[in-house]
This record gives C-alpha cells, structure tokens and sequence, in this order.
C-alpha cells in the first residue's frame, strides 16, 4: 500500500521566514496530496490540496509543488506568523476511498 | 449544520470493555471514516464507508468494528478494550470520496487501562 514520509518533525522559525516541509510518497499511481493543519487541541483542517495534474498551486501565503518524478511534493508557507504554529500533514491518495497521512512536522514561529 | 459531531470527547475505559464511538454528521456526505491518532505516528486510517450498508478496512483494523446504516451516522465500536487502543480518535467525512475536503470531528480521547 501507499506509504508517506514526512520531513522534518520539527521545525523552528523566525516570524517572517519561509518554512518548507517536505514529504515523499511510495506509490506512483497516487492523485491527489492534501495538506491538514492542526492547531494544539483542535481537529485537522485542509489547507490546501493538489492534483498529479497539477504542479504547483498557491494560496496567499501558502503554496504547494508536486514533483511526479521523484515522488515527492512540499508546502512552502512565506512570511510566518505566530498563528502559523500547529502540526501540519502531509497526505496522499490513489484511488477516491484510503487517504494515507504522514506523520506530521510540528511547526513552531517565534516573534 | 453542525457539520461532524463524535461524541463523547473523554472515555477511560478498564482492559477488556467495550463500548462505542458515535460520529454523525448532517451535511448529506457519503463518504465517512475513522482515523486514530498516536504520537509521532500521524493520522491512521481504522475503517472508511463510501456509503449506507458499505464498509471496508484501512490500514489498522484490527480490535475494531463499524457500521453504516444510515448515512449520517457511522459508530466505532471496541469490543474488547486493550491498552494498544489509547489514542485520540477522529471521524471525518467528505461529499463522495476520500479524495476531496475531509471535514474532521473534534476528536474522542480514549485510554484504557
């Protein structure tokens, strides 16, 4: 089945860096990559997504690229702010029916 | 809408008992599944229904029992409570399949001890 690697665990930033997390996945037939956050004690919530036809899509701070090839595909998030800090996940799907997720990279923006 | 509702939010449970996790949700949403949270282990996928009377396994099923007879609701059931199974548990729920927006409930902590 589909396996997701997500890097890093953690990750420690200034307010107003760019933060990148990355993560790769095992099965070239997956379409579709999700990204959640989690803020502490709250449910995932969708931030962004991309499709396999899809190379990159942006949301305001947010954006995502998808490299077929290498399997692999990250969230950029430009000029963080404290309310940036929360677990994100990574998630990757081949068919409409298992959603498999990554195991997480806490994020943590200081002022 | 209130969207996706699990209840309770908190269960401490003994080695060996069982009980239910309920989850409904009133956006008319086919698609409906539970994903159990460990640290450093992410979201894992329990058991996910693409519709009223149709359920099927994820990657970690094993201890756990569900079933879909309508399609708002979509219960968790333990049947015999084993430490293994403390966790955070979510439902979510998405229009038709696990491929669009999931909308995720607030979660049910459970440990058994």
């Amino acid at each position: 089945g589909e396996n997701v690697e997500q890097h890093p665990s953690t990750l420690s930033v200034q307010e107003g860096d760019s933060a990148v997390i990355k993560c790769t996945y095992s099965d070239s037939a997956s379409n579709y990559f999700p990204w959640y956050k989690q803020e502490l004690g709250k449910r995932p919530q969708l931030i962004i997504d991309i499709r396999s036809n899809v190379g990159e899509k942006k949301d305001q701070r947010i954006a995502v690229t998808l490299n077929k090839t290498a399997k692999h595909f990250s969230l950029h998030i430009t000029e963080t702010q404290p309310e940036d800090s929360a677990v994100y996940f990574c998630a990757a799907s081949k068919g409409f029916q298992k959603l498999v997720f990554g195991t997480g990279t806490r994020l943590l923006v200081s002022p | 809408n209130a969207g996706v509702t699990q209840t309770p939010k908190f269960q401490v449970l003994k080695t060996g008992q069982s009980m239910t996790l309920q989850c409904a949700q009133d956006m008319n949403h086919e698609y409906m599944s539970w994903y159990r949270q460990d640290p450093g282990m992410g979201l894992r996928l329990i058991h996910y229904s693409v519709g009223a009377g149709i359920t099927d396994q994820g990657e970690v099923p094993n201890g756990y029992n569900v079933s879909r007879s309508t399609t708002e609701d979509f219960p968790l059931r333990l049947l015999s409570a084993a430490p293994s199974q403390t966790s955070v548990y979510f439902c979510a729920s998405s229009y038709s399949t696990a491929n669009e927006k999931l909308f995720f409930g607030s979660g049910t902590q459970l440990s058994v001890l």
